[in-house]
Parts: C-alpha cells; structure tokens; sequence
C-alpha cells in the first residue's frame, strides 16, 4: 500500500502553546484529511482539504493541502487540554484511504 | 442518527475460534470497509465494499473474509483466529470524502 509518513510521532507540549504536524507521501493524493482519535473511540474528522495550495480552519485548527500534492499540514493554536488524542492523516485518491502513521498529542496543562 | 455501530466493543477469543465482528451504519452509505489499528502502524484496509453485493481485499486481507448482502450491514470474520490478529478493529463508511468510523472492537487473540 501506499505510504503516509507522519511526523512528529509523538509530542509533549505545554498549554497554550501551539502545534505543528505533517504527512508527506511518495505519492499525489486528490484529498487530505485529518481525524483525531480520542482513547477507546473511533477517528473523527477534523479537516478535509480538497485543492493544492488549499488553507482550511475549523475553530484553532488550520491545515494546509501543500502544492507538490504530496503533503499536508496540521497546526493547532493555544493548546488546551482537551486537544490530547492521537491526530491522523489520510490521503485519498478514488474510493481508497491511507492513514499516516499518526501523532500522539499531550497536552500538560 | 446512530452512524456507524459496531459490536462487541471487546472480544478475546481461543488460537483457532472464529468470530464475527459487527458494522451496520444507518445513513445508506454505499462504501463500506473494515480496518485493524496496530501501533506505530496507523489504520490498514482489510477489505472494503462500494455497494451490496460486492466486496474486494484491501492491504492485509489474509485471514478475513467479509460480504455485504444489504446496504447496512458488513460484518467481517474470522475464520480461524490467530495471535497476528490481536488488534483494534474499526468499520468506516464513507460518502465522498467524509468516512465515518465505528468506536472500535479490541479482540484479542490468546
């Protein structure tokens, strides 16, 4: 299968400060997304980003469709407790969906 | 609107029993698919379906068999249980872009 790669595996961060992630990929993808996986419970979706160059928000998250295709980033702001999860990309091209490795978020208030 | 169930939430199962694990998904979705969470792996395809009536292997279908006789349901099964299938198990079913995922079954296999 295709592979996603997701970097930072892991991050400890401080409230209030602000995050930053990404996926690259050896491969072009139509549509990036992003879930956050909450413990004991299903992906949900974040982010669906749709075009190269596209910048989408929702509340103090933004991610970005970079321009190659190929990549995408996910940034959070003022993080708060609740932001803790584990945050993964997906690329999508067709009916099929690749997950990044994912990035597990604390948030140490 | 329940979206996507799946059931059980838990199972542990003998080397060499089968079992099926559950989906069913309330908003006439016609894509359907069955993935198993590792760690450090992320989410990999076991096998997906674009409509009833028809199914196809993902990545890692070794093991698993699925099939899809109305729009609703997908169950997926295990036929014959191995340790390498210890893992979280989540059903998706999407409609475009937007999937949307069971809350998970952890099955472990002793």
């Amino acid at each position: 299968g295709q592979q996603l790669n997701q970097s930072p595996q892991s991050m400890f961060i401080q409230e209030g400060e602000d995050v930053s992630m990404n996926c690259t990929s050896s491969s072009i993808f139509n549509t990036w997304l992003w879930y956050k996986q909450e413990p004991g419970e299903g992906p949900v979706l974040l982010i669906a980003l749709y075009k190269a160059g596209e910048l989408t928000s929702n509340g103090r998250l933004t991610a970005q469709f970079g321009i190659t295709r190929k990549d995408s980033f996910l940034n959070i702001s003022a993080s708060i407790p609740s932001d803790v999860g584990i945050y993964f990309c997906a690329g999508v091209t067709g009916n099929q969906f690749y997950f990044g490795t994912g990035t597990s978020l604390t948030v140490i208030p | 609107n329940a979206g996507v169930t799946q059931t059980p939430k838990f199972q542990v199962l003998k080397t060499g029993q089968s079992m099926t694990l559950q989906c069913a998904q309330d908003m006439n979705h016609e894509y359907m698919s069955w993935y198993r969470q590792d760690p450090g792996m992320g989410l990999r395809l076991i096998h997906y379906s674009v409509g009833a009536g028809i199914t196809d292997q993902g990545e890692v279908p070794n093991g698993y068999n699925v099939s899809r006789s109305t729009t609703e349901d997908f169950p997926l099964r295990l036929l014959s249980a191995a340790p390498s299938q210890t893992s979280v198990y989540f059903c998706a079913s999407k409609k475009g872009s937007w999937a949307f995922f069971g809350q998970g079954t952890r099955l472990t296999v002793v």
